[in-house]
C-alpha cells in the first residue's frame, strides 16, 4: 500500500474562516511534508515532519500551522487567509530508513479562498 | 546553489519514444527523481536513480544520468495517450526527511 489519502478534495474559504486539511498515511513512513502548489508551478515545499517533530519550516506565515498528531496524521490549519493563498495543496510521506527517502504524495487539496 | 531545469513542452506521436530532459546544479545530490502528475492529480513516483549510476530501466521507462554535466533524461517508449501530462525532475539535497528541489515540469501531449 504507497497511499496517501488527503481530505477534503476541495475546499472553498472565505479569509475570516478556520479550516483544517487533514493527510493520512500507513505505510510507516516516520516523515511528513506539506507542499504547497499554484498553477503551472512545481511543488514549493512549506513544512516536514520527522518522527512527528517539525523538522522544516520554509516561512510559512503563520496564517499556516502544521500538526502531527501521531506517525500517520498530519494536518494544516489555516486561518485569516488570503486569496493569494488558493493553491492546490499536497501532503507526502518518505520512509526515514534506507537511503531513498523516496516520497509518495497525496491527490491534494485544491483550496480556493474567496 | 540549488537548481533544477527543464523544457516546459514536449510533443510526440503515439507510439514514438519521448525523451524528457533535466539539468541539475548540486552535485552533491545523491538520488534524482522522476514524478508525473496528470491534471488535478498529486504527484506519482515513477523512478529515481543513484548518482552514481549511469542507467536505470523499469519497463518502458529509461533514466539516463550522465553526472559529469549533471544531465538527467527519462525515456518513455512506445508513448502513449495515457503518458499525457507533466512530468517533473526532483534532485534531493539528503538528510534524513529529504527535501526535494523540483524542475519547473515538462508538459508531454501525445497526439495520434
Amino acid at each position: 500500500d504507497t497511499e496517501v489519502t488527503q481530505t477534503p478534495k476541495h475546499l472553498v474559504m472565505g479569509m475570516t474562516n478556520k479550516k483544517s486539511l487533514k493527510c493520512e498515511q500507513h505505510m510507516g513512513h516516520r516523515a511528513m511534508y506539506w507542499y504547497k502548489q499554484k498553477a503551472k508551478k512545481p511543488p514549493e515545499l512549506m513544512f516536514v515532519y520527522s518522527y512527528e517533530k517539525l523538522s522544516i519550516n520554509e516561512s510559512v506565515p503563520s496564517r499556516f500551522s502544521p500538526e502531527c498528531p501521531n506517525s500517520s496524521l498530519l494536518n494544516l490549519h489555516l486561518h485569516a487567509l488570503q486569496p493569494e493563498d488558493s493553491a492546490l495543496y499536497l501532503c507526502a510521506s518518505s520512509p526515514l530508513r534506507g537511503a531513498v527517502h523516496e516520497q509518495y504524495f497525496g491527490p491534494g487539496t485544491r483550496l480556493t479562498v474567496t | 546553489g540549488e537548481d533544477v531545469e527543464q523544457s516546459l513542452f514536449l510533443s510526440v506521436r503515439e507510439g514514438d519514444s519521448s525523451v524528457i530532459n533535466c539539468t541539475y546544479t548540486d552535485s552533491s545530490s545523491t538520488y534524482l527523481y522522476w514524478y508525473k502528475q496528470e491534471p488535478g492529480a498529486g504527484l506519482q513516483l515513477l523512478t529515481y536513480i543513484f548518482s552514481n549510476m549511469d542507467m536505470k530501466q523499469d519497463q518502458r521507462l529509461t533514466v539516463l544520468l550522465n553526472k559529469k554535466d549533471k544531465h538527467l533524461s527519462l525515456r518513455i517508449a512506445d508513448t502513449q495517450t495515457g503518458d499525457s501530462a507533466i512530468y517533473f525532475c526532483a534532485e534531493s539535497m539528503g538528510g534524513g526527511y529529504n527535501k526535494l528541489i523540483f524542475g519547473a515540469g515538462t508538459r508531454l501531449a501525445v497526439h495520434p
